[in-house]
């Protein structure tokens, strides 16, 4: 069985500050690692995933996240954030075989950028 | 392009009574997931499905719950006897092949009262 965990519930930051949204997984396999995000009023939607290769993967729109193996962990960084990217930020986690993209999904983070 | 779409969007029923919550994938995608989400956690797995069949229906908590696929497309998620544990937005997602790439719906809102 695999866990997530976001210790951080609510993350409030500044517009164009840097931001960090922790998350840190257990499993006894392998696992592809994922970030979700909810905008408010809209459905889950992927931000980014880590299947193989390079360990630093990115989003289009500036997030970046690193596959840390020995310290199980795949946190969401941001060097400076903008009001749009208010929402609710889900890590999640799928095994490499025969999960079947059944994800496990930590409890989220709210991230609040204000003015 | 269309998305997933998830009927009703809030469902208010009392205690006791049977609720259906209806799901319409992507078209062409094979594989169909229900979550549930309940206030301050994330989703939670319920059932999925490949094609016709539950390929894994682990995550339903008892037996008053029931998924149904029987064209390959729509879903229908069935809950019998509703409790107010119940209460909790029901996610529908479906996907293609990319691993973990889940589409999901904006959820169904039930509220057991």
């Amino acid at each position: 069985a695999q866990s997530v965990t976001q210790l951080d519930s609510q993350v409030p930051v500044f517009e164009e500050a840097p931001v960090e949204l922790r998350c840190n997984y257990s499993s006894s396999v392998s696992v592809y690692l994922f970030w979700y995000v909810q905008y408010p009023n809209q459905g889950l939607q992927l931000l980014l995933k880590y299947l193989s290769g390079s360990t630093l993967v990115e989003s289009i729109n500036g997030f970046e996240a690193e596959f840390n193996k020995s310290q199980t962990s795949f946190h969401l960084r941001k060097p400076s954030v903008h009001i749009s990217d208010t929402a609710e930020y889900f890590c999640a986690v799928t095994p490499i075989a025969g999960g079947g993209n059944k994800l496990t999904f930590g409890t989220g983070t709210q991230l609040k950028v204000e003015l | 392009g269309a998305g997933v779409s998830q009927t009703p969007s809030n469902k208010v029923t009392e205690k006791g009574k049977y609720v259906e919550l209806r799901c319409d994938p992507i078209s062409g995608h094979t594989a169909l997931y229900w979550y549930r989400q309940s206030l301050g956690q994330g989703p939670e797995f319920l059932i999925y499905f490949q094609g016709t069949g539950a390929a894994d229906d682990s995550g339903l908590p008892n037996d008053r719950f029931f998924a149904v696929r029987p064209e390959g497309s729509v879903s229908t998620l069935k809950i019998q006897r509703t409790e107010r544990g119940d209460s909790a937005v029901y996610l529908c997602a479906s996907s293609s092949s990319s691993p973990g790439e889940l589409f999901f719906g904006e959820g169904s809102r039930l509220t057991v009262l």
